[in-house]
């Protein structure tokens, strides 16, 4: 399978602790999306790379979230100190470059703080 | 600022049509996506317009309007397995999602 893969897929962590999620993307493509979606709700942007550049972070990403793609290929988001608000699913999705080229997502990251 | 509207929920029975609206207001557009995500799975692609006019997949068409800045996705042919989330989707690097309509398709 070739696919946008994910680990872990399911993470549950105590408030306060720090947690890292990894992405693959499909080996082409060099541009790499990580998403939060909550339940009811569209995945909402956070950050995006276009091979190891970091070109765009949202305001939603508070500086207690970082996320590297340091070779161009696998991506990782760390989110320190978790705090409950953070439990959501995170989705990654990979993409070539520019134009309206489909995202495909990765089965995502469920993370529960508790 | 962003905003993409889309209703909720919709039912609608099985063999039959629906059509699930999508308005937005964006800052930019390059372009609108349509995805359909199963509960606990991720989004997957269906259908992607940058001109105004109807674009058809099979059993899925999606329609754009660019100067109403309006959009919809009609299914024909309801399947059970249809029973999704329908999630518009503004082409703005990177994606601006709308909050999705939830389909239940019935016997």
């Amino acid at each position: 399978d070739t696919g946008v893969s994910q680990n872990p897929r399911h993470k549950i962590t105590k408030r306060g602790q720090n947690v890292t999620f990894r992405c693959d993307p499909i080996s082409e493509h060099n541009r790499l999306y990580w998403y939060r979606q909550t339940l009811g709700q569209g995945p909402e942007f956070l950050t995006y790379f276009q091979n190891e550049a970091q070109l765009e972070k949202s305001r939603l990403l508070s500086d207690r979230f970082s996320a590297e793609r340091p070779k161009g290929s696998f991506s990782t988001l760390e989110i320190q100190r978790t705090e409950q608000g953070d439990s959501a699913m995170y989705l990654c999705a990979s993409s070539l470059e520019a134009g309206g080229n489909e995202q495909y997502f990765g089965p995502g990251t469920r993370l529960t703080v508790t | 600022g962003q905003n993409i509207d889309q209703p909720t929920e919709m039912t609608a029975t099985e063999g039959a049509i629906v059509q699930i609206n999508c308005t937005y207001q964006t800052s930019g557009f390059n372009g609108l996506f349509w995805y359909q995500q199963h509960a606990g799975e991720a989004p997957t692609f269906l259908s992607y317009n940058v001109l105004d006019g109807l674009e058809e997949k099979g059993r899925f068409s999606s329609f754009l309007s660019r100067s109403k800045g309006y959009s919809y996705l009609l299914l024909k042919e309801l399947q059970m397995k249809d029973s999704a989330s329908y999630l518009c989707a503004v082409y703005n690097t990177p994606l601006v999602f709308g909050k999705g309509t939830r389909l239940s398709v019935i016997a």
